[in-house]
């Protein structure tokens, strides 16, 4: 049962665009939801993160949004860079049940065109 | 300051062997987990340790164990390896009370 779930397994988006990669969760008790990106040979880097008690969460070029209503979140870049080009990770935690292990999700590859 | 440190980064193992994977966490970490991440798949939660004890475990089998030592660096030991075992092993720290965990490289193992 994937508690987590990325629909989208690869997006592609012009340099200076918007890239807009979504999330979808299934357990109600997931109370905080993080972001991370890969790259090929690294390990998950920490992007972003939110909690419930929010809706916005905005660090520079990246803002996560959550819909708890919809059980849905997402990430969106702007203005999107080639760096950026990588797999990005959504994750959920339930962390008010004491528990701090992540689910996540099965990744969306991102590639920035120039 | 030295993030997180995973050895050996890749690793190949015979079916039935055991294997060890090492873990240190980034400075200041005292509480580490462990995931497995197949390919195409996303990380899956083995288990958590702090304070030397396993605080929380996910669905893998007993031949999952692990360790943490008293300097917070931690061990993941696999028995009886399987050809399904074969995956990339992920080591994250954190502070206990800290949802943002911070990832080291991971071990990239294969069993033939």
């Amino acid at each position: 049962d994937q508690q987590v779930k990325q629909n989208s397994p690869s997006l592609s988006v012009q340099e200076g665009r918007i890239s807009i990669l979504n999330c979808d969760y299934t357990n109600s008790m997931f109370d905080y939801f993080l972001w991370y990106k890969k790259y090929p040979a690294e390990g998950p880097t920490f992007l972003i993160s939110i909690s419930s008690i929010k809706d916005k969460n905005e660090d520079g070029r990246f803002t996560v949004f959550l819909n708890k209503s919809a059980k849905h979140l997402s990430l969106h870049i702007v203005p999107s860079q080639p760096g950026d080009s990588a797999v990005y990770f959504c994750a959920a935690s339930p962390t008010t049940s004491g528990t701090y292990k992540y689910i996540f999700g099965t990744g969306t590859r991102l590639k920035v065109l120039a | 300051d030295a993030g997180v440190t995973q050895s050996p980064t890749h690793l190949i193992k015979t079916r039935g062997q055991q294997v060890t994977l090492r873990c240190s966490p980034k400075s200041g970490h005292d509480t580490v987990s462990w995931y497995q991440q197949a390919l195409g798949q996303g990380p899956q939660f083995i288990f958590q340790y702090y304070e030397e004890e396993e605080r929380q475990r996910g669905n893998f089998p007993d031949r999952f164990s692990g360790h943490q030592f008293p300097n917070y660096s931690s061990e993941l030991n696999v028995n009886a390896l399987l050809l399904g075992d074969s995956a990339l092993y992920l080591c994250a720290s954190s502070l206990p009370h800290n949802t943002e965990a911070f990832f080291g490289q991971g071990t990239r193992l294969t069993v033939v």
